[in-house]
This record gives structure tokens, sequence and C-alpha cells, in this order.
């Protein structure tokens, strides 16, 4: 399976602090994205960075690309409790069709 | 504008019967994408539409699954004979054309209990 892995399944902070989410995955990528889903809401996309970028930022966001360990990590500095949801990593595979595999997800509660 | 629409948001359904899960996609998308997400899984693959070509059907799980996007628009996902594993939600996605690095938006997907 081309499934990525995310870790950790569960994270809980306090409000201010950061969260950072972790994926895996197993195959060469032509990009990586990460989504957010809020409780019985559809996703929403947040940021996509390319097999060949290291890093990327997006106001709170950083997300970094390590492709020799297959590796992705989404950080959130200054959590707070809007950013409690279910945080996906989707990879793109190198073949060209743009289909998604998505990782199993983090599941981030900010404590207010 | 409007973003992706599914319908219908709920479905339950006995097992045994087959089911119809509708997708209007963003004005002027090309791409049609619609995936499964099993409860406490991470979203799979199912079928994949670009303008006229052929769908890339491979993550169909069995050929109980059919899928249809006519006139290059609305997505229809079919299962018939439904069975209680495929209850999932399903969510579809659309991008301003196919290839890799486009965003893809989600629409807010249809929860699928089958009894």
């Amino acid at each position: 399976s081309q499934q990525g892995e995310e870790d950790p399944q569960a994270l809980s902070i306090q409000e201010g602090e950061n969260a950072t989410m972790n994926c895996s995955y197993k195959t060469s990528i032509n990009n990586l994205q990460w989504y957010r889903q809020n409780s019985g809401r559809g996703l929403v996309h947040l940021i996509l960075i390319r097999s060949n970028e290291r890093e990327k930022h997006s106001g709170r966001l950083r997300v970094t690309l390590d492709t020799s360990k297959k590796s992705s990590s989404l950080l959130i500095t200054a959590s707070r409790a809007a950013d409690t949801a279910s945080y996906f990593c989707a990879t793109v595979l190198q073949t060209g069709a743009n289909n998604l595999f998505f990782g199993t997800g983090t599941r981030l509660t900010v404590i207010p | 504008g409007a973003g992706v629409s599914q319908s219908p948001s709920n479905k339950v359904t006995e097992k045994g019967k087959d089911v119809e899960l509708r997708c209007d996609p963003i004005s002027g998308h090309t791409a049609l994408y619609w995936y499964r997400q099993s409860l406490g899984q991470g979203l799979e693959f199912l079928i994949y539409f670009q303008g006229n070509s052929a769908p890339d059907k491979s993550g169909l799980p069995s050929d109980r699954f059919s899928a249809e996007r006519t006139g290059g628009s609305v997505s229809t996902l079919t299962i018939q004979r439904t069975q209680q594993e495929d209850s999932a939600v399903y969510l579809c996605a659309s991008t301003i054309m196919g290839g890799s690095g486009k965003t893809q938006y989600f629409g807010p997907g249809t929860r699928l209990l089958v009894l």
C-alpha cells in the first residue's frame, strides 16, 4: 500500500504551544500535501510541498520534507483552540496522476 | 462561488440494496475524484475522471462499485448490493485540471451506513 502513516495518532496540547505532526510514506513522490478536517466536515487543503523543496511556510504553518527518509512534518506554531481538527498528509506519486494517497491522520486537540 | 457539493449528506440503507451518491464539482473544474474514508482509517482513492479521458478506476474495491460523470460535470458513484463494510464517508474532490500539483477541493462528503 502506498498509504502514508501519521505520527502521533492523537496529540493534545495547550493553546499557545506548538504542535508537530509527522508523516511517513513508502514510494517516490511528486509532491506531498497536508489537509485539515474538522469533525463532520470535508477536507481543506493547507499546503503543498514539491519533491524538490525542503521547507515551506504558510502563516503559522511550517512543512518540511525529507525525501531521503520519505518523511514530512507539519508544525503549527502558537496553536489556537480553533486548530482542533484532524490533519492528514497525502502524497501524489511521480507517475503523473493526481490522485492522493492519504495517511491515517493525526487528531489534534488544542485546549483553551 | 460555490464549492464542491455532495448529496445526500447522510444515507442509511439495508444490506443488499443499491445506492447512488452524487457530486457536483466546482464549475469549470475538469478533474474529479472519489475517495472513501472508513472509520479510523485514512482516505482511500476510488476513481478519477479527467475531461473526456477514460477514468482511472484502479481504486474501486470491487465490481459492485461504479461511477459516471455526465457532461463533464456532475458525477454519481453507485454501489450495488451494498455490504456492511461499505459503510464509510464518501468524499468527492475536484481540481481545475488534471496532472500533479493541483489543489483538490473537497466536498463535505456523504456518510453511508449499511445496516
